[in-house]
């Protein structure tokens, strides 16, 4: 079946980086686009940025630009995202989630990750 | 950015209720709007994309209308597993955002 498996929990210092994995497996990882959303406790979802299944093309959030990478493994079927110089305002859940339109068109997300907690504290 | 305002934010509602809920731009966004159900501790489900196309596999008294500015999602006989908090997302302008959410609970 379609499914996303990500990585563990994280614990992280103020201004230190997380690399977070998606796992992807029961479809053609190159004929969808992947997001990456996160969640701080109790506030909406936030959207990061996505990356083109067919030819790796990232955007980003404009606030998150900088600090904010997408990057993939074709042969493992495998995309990442690495935040840095995180602040307890990262702390949150961070889903990777499939997108369902076509490549080059993004519609909604109708496949999730479980989520990986990053938890920033010093 | 675009804003994307729900309303209600809170829904009190009985099994068997009809319920509509809705989500305003603060531009026009076209038909780029999703919606989601998230319950406790769990990913987001994707309910509608592209204002009313209903995602495969989701009950069809789930529904979803608009374009532009203003949106709806109904849910024409609640069920006691709706029982959650619903986002609208919009998917025209970057970023990307979503709705406040609006918590649907049971009366």
């Amino acid at each position: 079946q379609v499914q996303l498996v990500q990585s563990g929990a994280e614990v992280k210092k103020p201004g230190a980086s997380v690399k977070v994995s998606c796992k992807a497996s029961g479809y053609t990882f190159t004929s969808y686009t992947m997001h990456w959303v996160r969640q701080a406790p109790g506030q909406r979802l936030e959207w990061m940025g996505w990356i083109h299944g067919g030819n790796g093309n990232t955007k980003y959030s404009q606030e998150l630009q900088g600090r904010v990478s997408i990057s993939r493994d074709t042969s493992a079927s495998t995309v990442y995202m690495e935040l840095s110089s995180l602040r307890s305002e990262d702390t949150a859940v961070y889903y990777c989630a499939r997108d369902t339109g076509p490549l080059g068109y993004n519609y909604g997300m109708d496949v999730w990750g479980q989520g990986t907690t990053v938890a920033v504290s010093s | 950015d675009i804003q994307l305002t729900q309303s209600p934010s809170f829904l009190s509602a009985s099994v068997g209720d009809r319920v509509t809920i809705t989500c305003r731009a603060s531009q026009g966004i076209s038909s780029y709007l999703a919606w989601y159900q998230q319950k406790p501790g769990k990913a987001p489900k994707l309910l509608i994309y592209t204002a009313s196309t209903l995602q495969s596999g989701v009950p069809s008294r789930f529904s979803g209308s608009g374009s532009g500015t203003e949106f709806t999602l109904t849910i024409s006989s609640l069920q006691p597993e709706d029982f959650a908090t619903y986002y609208c997302q919009q998917l025209n302008n970057y970023p990307y955002t979503f709705g406040q959410g609006t918590k649907l609970e049971i009366k």
